[in-house]
């Protein structure tokens, strides 16, 4: 079983649409949740990240942790074609001194006019 | 405020040739990532290495790949002797900070390598 499971999608919604993005891990002792917007072709850019659980919004992004779970999830209102990219949680684990993260395997997701 | 630059942004090496990746972290980043992405595939952690150490190469092929992090200069992924099954995104992430804290890396671009 992999640390962090992510459905790679694809995920196709008209433009309007609200998107839930998810991820779920095993591991309990992770305490920071990220997630990661990648656009075809470039490096991944940070969206927002979460210490522990509860919800942080940032504009039309919602993030969501739920530890007793072990699952996270990224909710987009108001979905837009500029938001077709792959969407990548990442989780941080600090062991051996020093963080590290811990990727899911990213969602693709297509927002069409 | 420059972020994190990688070059070259395209590679194209023929089999057994060597690859050298560069990459120069966020101004006031001393620790740096290394990560491959296969198409259709998550990032995969390879080497993190602060300055003149490397700290965890637990990702990295024990053969072939090395990484360097000089009192100078940028941070150098090299692959001896490419291989078609080395063809991937490369990417570089940095970091300012090491213990606590959210951990959070900043990405380059990205080196696409290409093996013929």
């Amino acid at each position: 079983q992999k640390e962090v499971e992510q459905d790679p999608g694809p995920l196709s919604v008209p433009e309007g649409a609200i998107v839930s993005l998810n991820c779920t891990y095993s591991n309990s002792a992770f305490q920071y949740f990220m997630w990661y917007r990648q656009y075809s072709r470039k490096g991944p850019e940070l969206l927002m990240y979460t210490y522990s659980s509860g919800n942080k919004e940032d504009g039309r992004f919602t993030a969501q942790v739920d530890k007793s779970s072990k699952y996270i999830s990224l909710f987009i209102r108001d979905s837009q074609p500029s938001d077709s990219a792959t969407y990548l949680c990442a989780m941080r684990e600090f062991s051996g001194g020093y963080n590290k993260l811990i990727f899911g395997a990213g969602t693709r997701l297509a927002v069409h006019p | 405020n420059a972020g994190v630059m990688q070059n070259p942004r395209h590679l194209v090496r023929r089999r057994g040739q060597e690859a050298r990746l560069r990459c120069s972290p966020m101004k006031g980043h001393s620790h740096v990532y290394w990560y491959r992405q296969l198409p259709e595939e998550g990032l995969k952690f390879m080497v993190y290495l602060q300055k003149e150490n490397i700290i965890d190469e637990s990702g990295m092929p024990k053969e072939r790949f090395s990484a360097e992090f000089p009192k100078e200069g940028p941070s150098i992924l090299r692959i001896q002797q490419v291989v078609r099954g080395d063809s991937a995104a490369y990417f570089c992430a940095s970091s300012p900070e090491t213990s606590g804290g959210a951990g959070t890396q900043y990405f380059g671009p990205g080196t696409r390598l290409t093996v013929l």
